[in-house]
């Protein structure tokens, strides 16, 4: 079954630490970039970060640059994201989501059902 | 970096057309996709490309993209297309992805 799964969301205090993990199955992992897409409560979708296939480029949206690390793991079929100096504007689900690598640059044709991060002390 | 503009929310009968810009700087170089979100699902892609529809998205969904303003169009709107829609763009100059702020629209 094609699917993504997340993992590792809760509730962390600011400041605080949390690994979230996108469990990967039904397609060849390390064909596709992979993203995190964020949605705070009551606001929009947010893109935070993308990783490419073989797990050597990364990029970040300036709101997690130098907080947030994007990984793979293309052995496991796991796509990670190790957020750092939480804050309250950090609440929100996240999402992953995979990029169609036969369709237009930005097509994320697959996500998961999201994980929800809440910050607070 | 890019930024794209959407009107924040929308109403509109079943059975009439519903049409949603999205506003960007000479958008029209770029390629936009829209997604289509419901409150506790996940984002799902309803227009790629401007204006490809994927297999499984029905046939009143459309989009078109020329000048500064992108627009999905829902023709003949039912009630299941109430739901929050967001346009997308990648911006290669930075090499971000972009999303508009989203636009609420409401099947009276």
């Amino acid at each position: 079954q094609v699917q993504l799964v997340e993992s590792g969301g809760g509730l962390v205090k600011p400041g605080g630490s949390l690994r979230l993990s996108c469990a990967v199955s039904g397609f060849t992992f390390n064909d596709y970039f992979m993203s995190w897409v964020r949605q705070a409560p009551g606001k929009g979708l947010e893109w935070i970060s993308y990783i490419r296939s073989a797990g050597s480029y990364t990029n970040y949206a300036e709101s997690v640059k130098g907080r947030f690390t994007i990984s793979r793991d293309n052995a496991n079929n796991t796509l990670y994201l190790q957020m750092d100096g939480l804050r309250a504007d950090d609440t929100a689900v996240y999402y992953c989501a995979r990029e169609s690598n036969v369709l237009g640059r930005g097509v994320f044709d697959l996500w998961g059902q999201g994980t929800v991060v809440t910050v607070s002390s | 970096s890019y930024v794209l503009t959407q009107a924040p929310s929308m109403s509109v009968a079943p059975g009439q057309t519903a049409r949603i810009s999205c506003g960007g700087d000479n958008i029209e170089t770029k390629s936009v996709h829209w997604f289509q979100k419901r409150p506790g699902q996940a984002p799902v892609v309803v227009v790629h490309d401007d204006s490809d529809r994927p297999s499984g998205i029905p046939d009143r969904f459309s989009g078109s993209n020329s000048g500064n303003t992108a627009t999905l169009t829902i023709s003949g709107v039912e009630a299941e297309d109430e739901a929050d829609y967001y346009c997308q763009v990648w911006d290669g100059s930075s090499d971000h992805y972009v999303f508009g702020p989203g636009t609420q629209v409401t099947v009276l």
